[in-house]
């Protein structure tokens, strides 16, 4: 069964903090995501790894960055918190598979409040 | 521009009756769709998939169809039960690492 984890359930930050979200997968997966959900926007990528140490930039990626140093392990960063990055945040992984997308299993989340 | 949409943010529907949650698409070339349900406080979870090359998939309760003339997905729950109450999100695929997802419909199973 595929474990994704995530290293906080809920966060309250100030603005223009450093913020760092960390994931892990315990199934070898080769792909890792990072998306915020929020309301009537469903999930919005910000960025994605295929391999360690490399990324992807997704559809929103202003304002973090990411860092996957080992391949079990996906950060992300907020450099200097704002308010309008209060969400929640969730972390997924996937194999690489020929077909491209493959099923993508997600983690708990993370909802992050900046004040 | 929202590629994938699903039009309704909620649907209620009496415990043993038939859900129908739908999810329209814009760009042709999608080839992979998917669904997922989401409780409060927890990540989505997979529920079913099919890929652009069939009409229809089955798994116990669940069937997605795919209608690609009409660029519409919808996913059928009979018979639908209290704990489906949940958001469920369909997502699509160009072939390549990402998904692309919709904004989601809450669905309530009255009892």
């Amino acid at each position: 069964d595929v474990k994704v984890t995530q290293s906080s359930r809920y966060l309250v930050k100030r603005t223009g903090e450093k913020v760092f979200l960390e994931c892990v997968q315990d199934m070898d997966h080769e792909n890792m995501f990072w998306y915020r959900q929020d309301p009537g926007l469903g999930l919005r990528l910000i960025y994605f790894s295929y391999d360690v140490k490399m990324k992807e930039k997704g559809d929103i990626p202003e304002g973090y960055s990411v860092s996957r140093e080992k391949k079990e392990r996906f950060s992300l960063i907020l450099e200097s918190a704002s308010t309008n990055q209060t969400s929640m945040y969730l972390c997924a992984s996937s194999l690489l598979s020929s077909r491209g997308a493959d099923t993508q299993y997600f983690g708990p989340g993370t909802r992050l409040t900046v004040l | 521009d929202q590629q994938v949409k699903q039009n309704s943010p909620s649907l209620s529907v009496q415990e043993g009756r038939i859900s129908i949650l739908n999810c329209d698409y814009t760009n042709s070339m999608f080839d992979y769709f998917l669904w997922y349900k989401k409780y409060p406080a927890e990540g989505p979870t997979f529920l079913i998939s099919i890929s652009s090359i069939k009409d229809k998939n089955e798994d116990g309760r669940f069937t997605v169809f795919l209608n690609k003339s009409a660029k519409h997905l919808s996913l059928h729950i009979v018979p639908s039960q209290p704990g489906d109450s949940a958001v469920y999100f369909c997502a699509a695929s160009l072939g390549s690492y990402k998904l692309i997802f919709g904004s989601g419909t809450r669905l309530l199973v009255r009892p």
